[in-house]
């Protein structure tokens, strides 16, 4: 079975600049989150879908930050404008239906310079 | 919402020891735990967990107890190899997961 992919991997901007990150779940799992993990500490829900609807996105900065699910497959991230603070790394994972295991992907690490 | 404190923040244990990682939360209503090892690089990927209606469950080496009436709930691991060495992460919610900080668990051979 394939897992959660993501691209890219790495990717180093200045900040005010845009960036968008790309997730391919696991065939078949409904939920799809988002996580952003900063250096230290354990990854911090930024948003959750089922399907292509988003089931919370509390913790999204929405002034900066975007995410859609089109189709209710792959899953773009972006963030327009970038700020130091944003550097860390991105996490997509994905399950058959919450509160069940998540599949991780490898993530992408994200530097704001 | 939920709030998971998790406790050593690290963990330096000789190879063939034991390592124990403790983990409250805050929310009665969460009924799913689990445990991540996340490597060098690697997404998190889930070694064991635990559902609110089971008191213990066990997986070879690895080990996870659940107290729901105190809101906490612990891994363990015996018989530590090098291979253990990694980040681990504690979670727990329902619809709504939160994660604990993390521990950096070092086996030294």
């Amino acid at each position: 079975e394939a897992g959660v992919a993501q691209s890219p991997r790495y990717k180093i901007i200045e900040k005010r600049q845009s960036v968008a990150f790309w997730c391919n779940p696991i065939s078949g799992h409904a939920t799809l989150y988002w996580y952003q993990q900063i250096l230290g500490q354990g990854p911090k829900l930024l948003i959750q879908f089922q399907n292509n609807g988003v089931v919370d996105d509390s913790q999204l900065p929405k002034d900066r930050f975007s995410a859609e699910r089109l189709k209710g497959v792959d899953s773009t991230l972006k963030i327009q404008p970038a700020k130091l603070e944003d550097s860390a790394v991105y996490l997509c994972a994905s399950s058959l239906e919450p509160p069940t295991q998540k599949y991780f992907g490898p993530g992408t690490r994200l530097t704001v310079l | 919402g939920e709030n998971v404190e998790q406790h050593p923040s690290t963990l330096s244990v000789q190879e063939g020891d034991s390592a124990v990682i403790k983990c409250t939360y805050s929310d009665s209503a969460s009924n799913y735990f689990p445990w991540y090892k996340q490597e060098l690089g690697k997404g998190p990927q889930l070694i064991i967990d635990i559902r609110s209606n089971v008191g213990e469950k066990k997986d070879q080496r690895i080990a996870v107890t659940l107290n729901k009436t105190a809101k906490h709930f612990s891994l363990h691991i015996t018989e530590t190899q090098p291979e253990d060495s990694a980040v681990y992460f504690c979670a727990a919610g329902g619809n709504d997961m939160r994660f604990g900080a993390g521990t950096r668990l070092t086996v030294k051979p």
